[in-house]
């Protein structure tokens, strides 16, 4: 059984580009949450899908934005990228959108450098 | 807003012996859930051990267990017989349970190193 799926692993672009990430999930989970870990920091939570539609958000504004296919499957994508998103981007999936699901199994992260 | 807060950017611990590690957290809430990740060099977050709010057993998972204190908002991770694999960032994380959302606040992390 595959676990959460990320692609790609690393990715290099410039100021001012665009970037889509991808996002598989553990098979029979049907919820996607994304994160951005800045080196040597925490994981901050950018937002949840779940039926494809945006469930949950935190503190980030519009340039990151995402989409969840009827498969599960989800994307995030960046616009008008800054130096400060470079960071390592983490797809998390879990089977289900709240409540008293606990369980959420992570993806290895997307590498991102804006330069 | 919920916060999480580890105070000790890094701890070194022999092989074979104990290590805790600290993790606070800020909330107005009664019901929620707490988790200690681990990550690796691979970056794959791996999950510790977790502990409802309601439960006030302590979690326990093989070497690895908690120290769970409601009402001082603190919640540490004990490894014991530290292994050389058990080496690497460890995140402590907070979730209150929603319909619709489960978000996990995380603090900034702790560095274990394992010396053999």
């Amino acid at each position: 059984d595959a676990g959460v799926t990320q692609s790609p692993t690393h990715l290099i672009k410039t100021r001012g580009q665009q970037v889509t990430l991808r996002c598989s999930p553990k098979s029979g989970h049907d919820t996607v949450s994304w994160y951005q870990q800045a080196l040597g920091q925490g994981p901050q939570f950018i937002f949840q899908y779940y039926e494809e539609e945006e469930r949950q958000r935190g503190n980030f504004p519009d340039r990151f934005s995402g989409h969840q296919f009827p498969n599960y499957s989800s994307e995030l994508n960046v616009n008008a990228l800054l130096l400060g998103d470079s960071a390592l981007y983490l797809c998390a999936s879990s089977p289900g959108p709240g409540g008293l699901v606990t369980e959420a199994f992570f993806g290895q992260g997307t590498r991102l450098t804006v330069v | 807003a919920q916060t999480v807060t580890q105070s000790q950017p890094e701890m070194s611990v022999q092989e074979a012996e104990t290590v805790t590690l600290s993790c606070t957290y800020d909330t107005s809430e009664s019901d929620y859930y707490l988790f200690w990740y681990k990550q690796p060099p691979s970056r794959q977050m791996i999950l510790v051990i977790r502990q409802e709010a309601y439960k006030q057993q302590n979690a326990t998972e093989n070497r690895f267990s908690v120290n769970f204190q409601k009402a001082a908002k603190s919640f540490s991770l004990k490894i014991s017989d530290s292994q050389l694999g058990d080496a690497a960032m460890y995140f402590c994380a907070y979730r209150k349970p929603m319909e619709y959302g489960n978000k996990l606040v995380f603090g900034a992390g702790t560095i274990l190193r394992v010396k053999s």
